[in-house]
């Protein structure tokens, strides 16, 4: 099994690039998804396989992998992305696992 | 729209069982693309998968509680459940249920859509 590790925390200001680490032995095989949670909210998923955008998800969210490392990129961060970001998984072994999260904050 | 609702109690004594159902609208839960799954958030914590489930019954479940661990599933009724037995303080949460995709060998899986959420306490 693995972990995926995120750090905890990530600042940006307003319409500038904001990029959300995810890193985890796994993901040299398997794809990342990514979840957006902001508090009282249920989480929205942003990005699966690596890069796919649900309908309804603005295209400044973008995703990409590269070895062992998925990464979330959000363009133009707006005051309303403000919120946790979870990356998640799949593992043989312990088959769904959820990265830490990361707060991004925009200021 | 598919929509997914979680319903049950939201206060569990210490040792009880948590039961918990997740209504699914706006589609059936009988597709063959798609697991259904349940998810949960501890106050101040991350997100915790605890298990999914295939229309025919069959499941995945996190190691590290599948001895506390059921998941079922109501074709008729287009829902499935969670019980999770001998609750303790620690499983106070935000429970959620989703949809769960795949592709093929699971090589790329996620959580969409996502229910309201039901917050569970465990107090005697």
């Amino acid at each position: 099994s693995y972990d995926l590790i995120q750090a905890p925390s990530v600042s940006v200001s307003p319409g500038q690039t904001a990029n959300i680490t995810c890193s985890g032995r796994g993901l040299g095989d398997n794809y990342a998804s990514w979840y957006l949670k902001k508090p009282g909210q249920s989480p929205v998923l942003v990005i699966y396989q690596d890069t796919k955008r649900p309908s309804g998800i603005p295209e400044r969210f973008s995703g990409s992998r590269s070895g062992n490392t998925a990464t979330l990129t959000i363009s133009g961060t707006q005051a309303s992305d403000e919120a946790d970001y979870y990356c998640q998984a799949w593992d043989s072994l312990t088959y769904v696992v959820f990265g830490g999260g990361t707060n991004l904050t925009v200021l | 729209q598919l929509q997914l609702e979680e319903s049950g109690p939201g206060l569990v004594k210490p040792s009880e069982t948590l039961s918990l159902t997740c209504s699914v609208s706006g589609g059936s839960i009988s597709t063959t693309s798609h697991y259904w799954g349940w998810i949960r958030q501890s106050p101040g914590k991350g997100l915790e998968w605890l298990g999914s489930i295939y229309y025919s019954g069959s499941t995945y479940y996190n190691p590290s509680l599948k001895s506390r661990v059921t998941v079922s599933v109501d074709t008729s009724k287009n829902q499935f459940s969670l019980k999770l037995a001998s609750m303790t303080a620690a499983d106070t949460a935000v429970y959620y249920c989703a949809r769960h995709g795949y592709t093929s060998a699971w090589y790329a899986n996620w959580f969409d859509p996502w229910g309201q959420g039901t917050l569970v306490t465990v107090s005697s």
